[in-house]
């Protein structure tokens, strides 16, 4: 069955921390992205990897950086966490190319971050 | 540029009571269009797509959409819903040549007994 897993379900950070947001996936997916969950906002796409070490910006990557040293890897990176970044953070993946397969996106349950 | 609007923001409806949950898109280019649903504390499951072909779709639990060329819309709809059908949807688009997907702004169903 697909899964992807997010570190964490809840974290609560304090002003200027860095802070490590893990996703892992286990269906040897090349692509994966990482999202930002506001009300009234929808999804909006900070960063996504359609390969190993390879990385792309999203709409709305200020204030974020991505790690991805391994195919099932993906990390999101704050480097100083500021209040306006507590949201909800959900991963996904999905098959590289123009197939119909690489269509879906499958996502992780979401780790909703607070920052104080 | 594409964009999604959800015209919704909440809709709530009395169980066995239909519902039409409402999305419209811009593009210049062919488009490929999903609905998917979050149940509280949960990620998100895609509940039915429109890649090609017929127009209408359908999930296994009874929701369907039918693409508009013409009106750019995606249209959500059950006949009865059920108390269990109570979560947040999201419209998608997709567009030929790229992986990404462009979200709205999401509709929050409220089933009520």
């Amino acid at each position: 069955d697909v899964k992807v897993t997010q570190s964490s379900r809840y974290l609560v950070k304090r002003t200027g921390e860095k802070v490590f947001l893990e996703c892992v996936q286990d269906m040897d997916h090349e692509n994966m992205f990482w999202y930002r969950q506001d009300p009234g906002l929808g999804l909006r796409l900070i960063y996504f990897s359609y390969d190993v070490k390879m990385k792309e910006k999203g709409d709305i990557p200020e204030g974020y950086s991505v790690s991805r040293e391994k195919k099932e890897r993906f990390s999101l990176i704050l480097e100083s966490a500021s209040t306006n970044q507590t949201s909800m953070y959900l991963c996904a993946s999905s098959l590289w190319g123009s197939g119909r397969a690489s269509y879906e996106q499958y996502f992780g349950p979401g780790t909703r971050l607070t920052v104080t | 540029a594409q964009s999604v609007t959800q015209l919704d923001s909440q809709v709530p409806v009395f169980e066995e009571a239909p519902v039409e949950l409402r999305c419209n898109y811009s593009s210049s280019v062919s488009v490929y269009l999903f609905w998917y649903v979050q149940y509280p504390n949960q990620g998100l499951q895609l509940l039915l797509k429109y890649l090609s072909g017929s127009t209408l779709v359908e999930s296994i639990n009874g929701f369907e959409a039918e693409f508009n060329k013409s009106q750019t819309s995606f249209h959500l709809r059950k006949p009865s819903v059920h108390i269990s059908d109570t979560a947040e949807y999201f419209c998608a688009v997709r567009t030929s040549n790229t992986g990404k997907l462009i979200f709205g702004q999401g509709t929050t169903l409220q089933v009520k007994p």
